[in-house]
């Protein structure tokens, strides 16, 4: 089994401040690295699909970032905003399987 | 609007009965996926199927069985061999030639509790 990993758990900022999380994957049999957000009572919704290493994407105020070789990926969110909150969850594809292997995400709470 | 359609959202069975958890999607994907979540885990894979009557086992397949037998339908079934079968499963899509560049679409999951 994979191990993808995600820091921190959890995350309480204030509206308007930035803020960032990592996503840890191995670097070996790399295909792609995905970015969901996931708000409460609804569906994940994909961010992000990576698959460059230096790969940067950009929606609105969320970017991210990938460094395959080292294997990990950053989500940042620039001034965040209470609709912001919900739980980021990376995950990776790759190392033999043909199938995501998610991390446990990062709970992200913006309160006013 | 397309989309994956689980149901029901709320589920209870009595332990030692096998429950049947219903995924629906009108996309045209050719991949669709079962997770399971648990309380400070991510999301585990139980099965999948990339076509028409073929699924493979994921990581925690023990105590579950699915069919494929409709592109558009994916059912899941807990059976009582499953030891702890309480979780929230959520069922995915997305587009077989290429799963690792296209993001996953999801349902909105069901809750399961067994008493």
């Amino acid at each position: 089994i994979l191990n993808v990993e995600q820091s921190p758990q959890s995350l309480h900022v204030q509206e308007g401040d930035s803020t960032n999380f990592t996503c840890s994957f191995p670097s070996s049999n790399f295909y792609a690295l995905h970015w969901y957000r996931w708000e409460t009572a609804k569906s994940p919704e994909a961010l992000f699909v990576m698959t460059l290493n230096g790969d940067e994407k950009k929606k609105g105020r969320i970017s991210a970032t990938l460094n395959t070789k080292e294997g990990y990926s950053y989500l940042y969110i620039k001034g965040s905003q209470p609709e912001d909150s919900a739980t980021y969850l990376c995950a990776f594809f790759g190392g033999g399987g043909n199938k995501l292997t998610f991390g446990t995400g990062t709970q992200l709470k913006v309160e006013l | 609007d397309g989309g994956i359609t689980q149901s029901p959202k709320y589920l209870f069975r009595k332990e030692g009965q096998n429950v049947t958890l219903s995924c629906e999607q009108n996309l045209n994907h050719d991949a669709m996926y079962w997770y399971r979540q648990d309380p400070g885990q991510g999301l585990r894979l139980i099965y999948y199927s990339q076509i028409v009557n073929d699924f493979q086992k994921g990581d925690i397949a023990e105590g579950y069985s699915v069919s494929r037998e409709k592109k558009e339908s994916f059912p899941l079934t807990v059976t009582s061999a499953q030891k702890n079968p309480t979780a929230f499963y959520l069922c995915a899509s997305s587009i077989a030639r290429a799963p690792a560049y296209y993001g996953y679409t999801f349902g909105s999951g069901t809750r399961l509790t067994v008493v």
